[in-house]
């Protein structure tokens, strides 16, 4: 069964400093990741994904199968950084379904 | 930019009442979802519609839950008799076309049962 971790409820960091968030999964077969963030008081949206290998905000993510992971990380996080993120695997399902798996989510609080 | 809507933004209602949480996904979206999210707990698929039929479903979606689609914008969610453990907040979200895997996600609606 298709799995994605977040061993972090709260992560805490000063201004400008980096920022890691991690995402571990588990899936048989050829995964696509997803990063989303959520804002306060905002929807849920796309921050990158795994095939596009792009930054956005700051921010990349590689996968990597060997430690089957996919952390996210910024060289110098910003106080509007902070936000709920949460790591999802997409799974074709059959019918084109690509349903989501999502972690419980990290919430990223950055600190003035 | 076009965005999914989700109406209403809070629901309160008595338990074995039945809700219907709505959903306009993006125009020319073809596939259309619902997740929740009990508080504290990570977002869970609920059920994926495609075609005008459910492609997908978790073992959340038992009998109590059937979704519609009664025209061409309304995505609907209905349960049938709500429990107090459906209280949660219910997500829609749309992808456009085999090839385009994100998906978008509306504001949600919170239930609350009672």
């Amino acid at each position: 069964a298709q799995r994605v971790t977040q061993p972090e409820k709260l992560l805490s960091v000063f201004k400008g400093a980096p920022v890691e968030l991690k995402c571990n999964y588990s899936y048989s077969g050829s995964p696509e990741l997803f990063w989303y963030v959520q804002y306060s008081r905002q929807r849920l949206q796309l921050l990158l994904r795994h095939i596009s290998r792009e930054s956005i905000k700051g921010f990349t993510a590689d996968l990597n199968k060997g430690e089957t992971s996919f952390h996210l990380k910024k060289p110098f996080a910003q106080e509007e950084d902070s936000a709920m993120y949460y790591c999802a695997l997409t799974q074709y399902s059959g019918a084109g379904s690509y349903q989501l798996t999502f972690g419980k989510g990290t919430k990223l609080s950055v600190i003035p | 930019e076009p965005e999914v809507t989700q109406t209403p933004s809070h629901q309160v209602t008595q338990m074995g009442q039945e809700v219907i949480l709505r959903c306009v996904p993006i125009s020319n979206h073809l596939y259309f979802y619902w997740y929740r999210q009990i508080l504290g707990q990570k977002v869970e698929f609920l059920v994926s519609f495609y075609n005008n039929e459910i492609s997908e479903k978790s073992e959340i979606f038992d009998d109590q839950f059937s979704v519609e689609r009664p025209d061409g914008s309304n995505f609907t969610l209905k349960i049938r008799s709500t429990k107090l453990e459906d209280s949660a907040m219910y997500f829609c979200a749309s992808r456009g076309r085999d090839g385009q895997e994100t998906q978008y996600f509306g504001p949600g609606t919170r239930l609350l049962v009672l």
